[in-house]
């Protein structure tokens, strides 16, 4: 059961533009929402993150947004450069005060292969 | 260099064997988390431990194991290495026992023969 999904295996985009990335989940105990970017032979580095009480997070280029009602969220990056060509992956946890077990698990998603042309 | 070590960075085995890959977190981290990231597949989380204790569990296969020491290193122990195992396998750590974002280390490529 993937819980956290990106439909979008790649995306391709110019320099300068819009980058959206779009990440579903099923998962309503999910509260807490991540994005890492993932280069070759490296871990993943974390970009940006939202609390499931706000809507929208911005940090620089990143710009994070979340639709509690449609279980989704996408991050955006304005302006794309080359250097954001890359692996991304959205990822979500649970807040053990609902009585879970999650504890700090993160729930990934498959990523998106984001290309950036110059 | 998000802090968080892992050795070997490759290892390569033959089936049946039995292998230990170690972490150490970022400075001050009490969290260790495993994750498995196999071909075409996202990362899977494996196991967390907070100060020494597991605290969750994921679709960790009861031939792997880990624990994590008085220093806070991790250390993920997989015996009877099938074919299927060879994935890549990363640790990452956090400060805090839930939420807050978690630092990945650079992974350890395990090549099962």
């Amino acid at each position: 059961d993937q819980q956290v999904k990106q439909n979008s295996p790649s995306l391709s985009v110019q320099e300068g533009r819009i980058s959206i990335l779009n990440c579903d989940y099923t998962n309503s105990m999910f509260d807490y929402f991540l994005w890492y970017k993932k280069y070759p032979a490296e871990g993943p580095t974390f970009l940006i993150s939202i609390s499931s009480i706000k809507d929208k997070n911005e940090d620089g280029r990143f710009t994070v947004f979340l639709n509690k009602s449609a279980k989704h969220l996408s991050l955006h990056i304005v302006p794309s450069q080359p250097g954001d060509s890359a692996v991304y992956f959205c990822a979500a946890s649970a807040d053990t005060t609902h009585g879970g077990t999650s504890y700090g698990k993160l729930t990934f998603g498959q990523g998106t292969i984001l290309t950036v042309h110059p | 260099d998000s802090g968080v070590t892992q050795t070997p960075k490759h290892l390569i085995t033959a089936t049946g064997q039995r292998v230990t890959l170690r972490c150490s977190p970022r400075s001050g981290d009490l969290s260790v988390y495993w994750y498995q990231q196999s071909l075409d597949q996202g990362l899977q989380f494996l196991i967390q431990y907070y100060n020494g204790e597991e605290r969750a569990k994921g679709n960790i296969l009861e031939r792997f194991s880990a624990q994590q020491f008085p220093d806070l290193h991790s250390e993920l122990n997989l015996s009877s290495l099938e074919l299927g195992d060879s994935a890549l396998y990363f640790c990452a750590s956090s400060r805090d026992l839930v939420g807050g974002q978690q630092f990945f280390g650079p992974g350890t490529r395990l090549t099962v023969l």
